[in-house]
């Protein structure tokens, strides 16, 4: 069965532009969740969707955003870049069992902003 | 606020030794609790969680958890630590008012030394 799956695996854009992650999620599952991972900040959640639907965001500016696709495959965009956008951004997914599912993370993409 | 807490940076132990990768954790009501390993330049792979039962938790590659309610802990542990083990290992605890997204703990290092 395949994971999570995230492209590009790589990203270096210039401040002020935007960039466009993608994810794709294990087979079945509906929920997707973005997390960023910035060094000496640890690992923090963005954004939630279900369903097609946005369920619940993290403390980002409006700037992060994203969508979920019918096939349940997700992007994040990340406008007006700024250099502290530089992390790695991971994609998680999984059934929603009531808060006792497990969340299978893909292997990220690394942003760069220069 | 729901959070967690990783006291060690690092750990070192030596191959064959036992480890322990120590995590305390603060939630309101009852915690679902979880531990992932992240090995360099790569996602985070799922070992274990609790939900409720038994408080010793059996997950991959031989690690397991106890849950220790009085003490609101979940160490991670291995009766015998291999070198292959040296990754970041991360616990995380369900926060219930942001749906079903994962706080993280800053992470710990963890190095076996042969």
């Amino acid at each position: 069965e395949a994971g999570v799956t995230q492209s590009p695996t790589h990203l270096i854009k210039t401040r002020g532009q935007q960039a466009t992650l993608r994810c794709s999620p294990i087979s079945g599952h509906t929920s997707v969740y973005w997390y960023q991972q910035a060094l000496g900040l640890g690992l923090q959640f963005l954004l939630w969707y279900d369903e097609g639907e946005e369920r619940n965001r993290g403390n980002f500016p409006p700037r992060f955003s994203g969508r979920q696709f019918p096939n349940y495959s997700s992007e994040l965009n990340v406008n007006a870049l700024e250099l502290e956008d530089s992390a790695l951004y991971l994609c998680a997914s999984s059934l929603v069992l009531g808060g006792q599912e497990t969340q299978y993370f893909g292997p990220g993409t690394r942003l760069l902003v220069l | 606020a729901q959070s967690v807490a990783q006291p060690e940076d690092q750990v070192n132990v030596a191959e064959g030794n036992p480890l322990t990768v120590k995590c305390t954790y603060s939630v309101s009501g009852n915690p679902y609790l979880f531990w992932y390993v992240q090995y360099p330049n790569r996602g985070l792979q799922f070992l274990l969680k609790y939900i409720t039962g038994d408080n010793l938790v059996k997950g991959s590659y031989g690690f397991e958890a106890e849950f220790n309610k009085s003490q609101t802990s979940f160490h991670l542990k291995k009766p015998s630590a291999l070198v292959s083990d040296s990754a970041l290992y991360f616990c995380a605890v369900r926060d219930p008012q942001a749906g079903t997204a994962l706080i993280f703990g800053k992470g710990t290092t963890l190095s076996v030394s042969s």
